[in-house]
């Protein structure tokens, strides 16, 4: 039974197009994050929320909209794709006590690879 | 500014042999250290991690060292085996943000 599952795993589509991607866990984990890896390979986190609320954000243009209906389900929207946004995306997860005092060890989705052509 | 390197973006070792990599960071405030590796087509899975009051943490066939005053540590594989060939990843974190090396890329040849 997957911990953290991440879907689509694979998305062609065309620049302009608004697409979404989605992640759910089921480790009980009450902090999910989007993570993106360019083809630098570089990870590089985009946002955290904790309990449904966002406390990272960091300078990712507004296209891309982070939507968590609940602590178990973290959801990536983006809007109006540029080629630049061509990445693997990682949704990861962990425990918010681990966060605070400790070495906040991350759970990963397997990655969703969006292609913009 | 990137506040975690490692410096090596490839290495190479035979089975049965040690395996060292190597990050350094430049943030004196982050308070752990994790390695993290990597198989193709999956995420990052968890490796190791050690805090930064501690100079080494050992985990079987893995140590990671740490040197706060050159900033540097350094994650020992001993003995290298074949299905350790994977990318590494060095994270440091403050107040639970985790900040990602680039990866060093390991293949152990039988």
């Amino acid at each position: 039974d997957t911990a953290v599952s991440q879907t689509p795993k694979y998305l062609v589509t065309q620049m302009g197009n608004d697409k979404s991607i989605k992640c759910e866990q089921n480790l009980g984990h009450d902090t999910m994050y989007w993570y993106k890896q360019d083809s630098k390979k570089f990870l590089k986190i985009m946002f955290s929320y904790n309990n449904k609320e966002l406390i990272i954000n960091e300078t990712v243009p507004n296209r891309f909209s982070p939507k968590s209906p609940d602590k178990a389900h973290l959801n990536l929207h983006i809007n109006s794709l540029e080629l630049g946004d061509s990445a693997v995306y990682f949704c990861a997860s962990s425990r918010s006590e681990s966060r605070r005092s400790g070495a906040n060890v991350l759970t990963f989705g397997a990655g969703s690879r969006l292609t913009v052509l | 500014d990137q506040q975690v390197k490692q410096n090596s973006p490839s290495l190479s070792v035979q089975e049965g042999r040690i395996s060292i990599l190597n990050c350094d960071y430049t943030n004196s405030m982050f308070d752990y250290f994790l390695w993290y590796k990597k198989y193709p087509a999956e995420g990052p899975t968890f490796l190791i991690s050690i805090s930064s009051i501690k100079d080494k943490n050992e985990d079987g066939r893995f140590t990671v060292f740490l040197n706060k005053s050159a900033k540097h540590l350094s994650l020992h594989i001993v003995p290298s085996q074949p299905g350790d060939s994977a990318v590494y990843f060095c994270v440091s974190t403050n107040a639970g943000k985790s900040t990602f090396g680039d990866g060093t890329t390991l293949t152990v040849k039988p």
